[in-house]
């Protein structure tokens, strides 16, 4: 079993729709998560932390789960720029030898 | 966006040749990275370096080296370029241990 995983997709959403998606992961101790945005041929770029309380970042909301593992990213009335592939990356290191995994990702496409 | 550059962007070489990737940071963080990213794998960590002089490996270490002498640069060695490290090749760096930010990759064609 992977240490994270993500459904990879393609999600294939009109625009102005509600899509969420979700990344499980397996290391209890975790204590950090993030989602990143990564355009084709581009680096990832950090979208946005998730906090245990549940974060909002205008069209986006991150939620945690620790008792399930797992963390969401909700986007509201998608925008055709938000077609990309969407990374959920979890820290497990408590020391200096960090321990960062990232998620294969999940593609989404917005279409007009 | 973060001063991380790479270099070169892209690369064609032949097996068995020994090539270097280099990142360099204007941002004078502690953390430095390196990343191999193939369809089905995601993102894979090569090598790390939580200083200068001090590295680590990652999952995926194996024909690679690493160094980095100043804290703004981070080089990456393939020894002996194979067909099976034709990647691309990020270079991320952190502040403190959690949150990265990358540099613009390499692409390395193995022939």
């Amino acid at each position: 079993r992977k240490e994270v995983e993500q459904d990879p997709g393609p999600f294939n959403v009109p625009e102005g729709a509600t899509v969420a998606f979700n990344c499980t992961y397996s290391n209890s101790a975790s204590q950090s998560f993030f989602w990143y945005r990564q355009d084709c041929r581009k680096e990832p770029k950090l979208l946005m932390s998730v906090y245990s309380s549940g974060n909002e970042d205008g069209r986006f909301t991150a939620q945690l789960n620790r008792a399930s593992q797992y963390i969401s990213l909700l986007i509201r009335d998608s925008k055709l720029s938000d077609s990309a592939t969407y990374l959920c990356v979890v820290n497990t290191g408590h020391s200096s030898a960090s321990k960062i995994i990232f998620g294969s990702g999940t593609r989404l496409s917005i279409r007009p | 966006d973060a001063g991380i550059t790479q270099s070169p962007r892209h690369k064609v070489t032949e097996t068995g040749t020994p090539v270097t990737l280099r990142c360099h940071q204007t941002e004078n963080h502690r953390y430095m990275y390196w990343y191999r990213q193939d369809p089905g794998h995601g993102l894979r960590l090569i090598h790390y370096s939580y200083g200068v002089k001090d590295t680590d490996k990652g999952e995926v270490s194996d024909g690679y080296s690493v160094s980095r002498s100043k804290t703004e640069d981070f080089l990456l060695t393939l020894e002996s370029a194979t067909s099976s490290q034709t990647s691309v090749y990020f270079c991320a760096i952190s502040g403190d241990r959690d949150i990265q930010y990358f540099g613009a990759g390499t692409r390395l064609s193995v022939l």
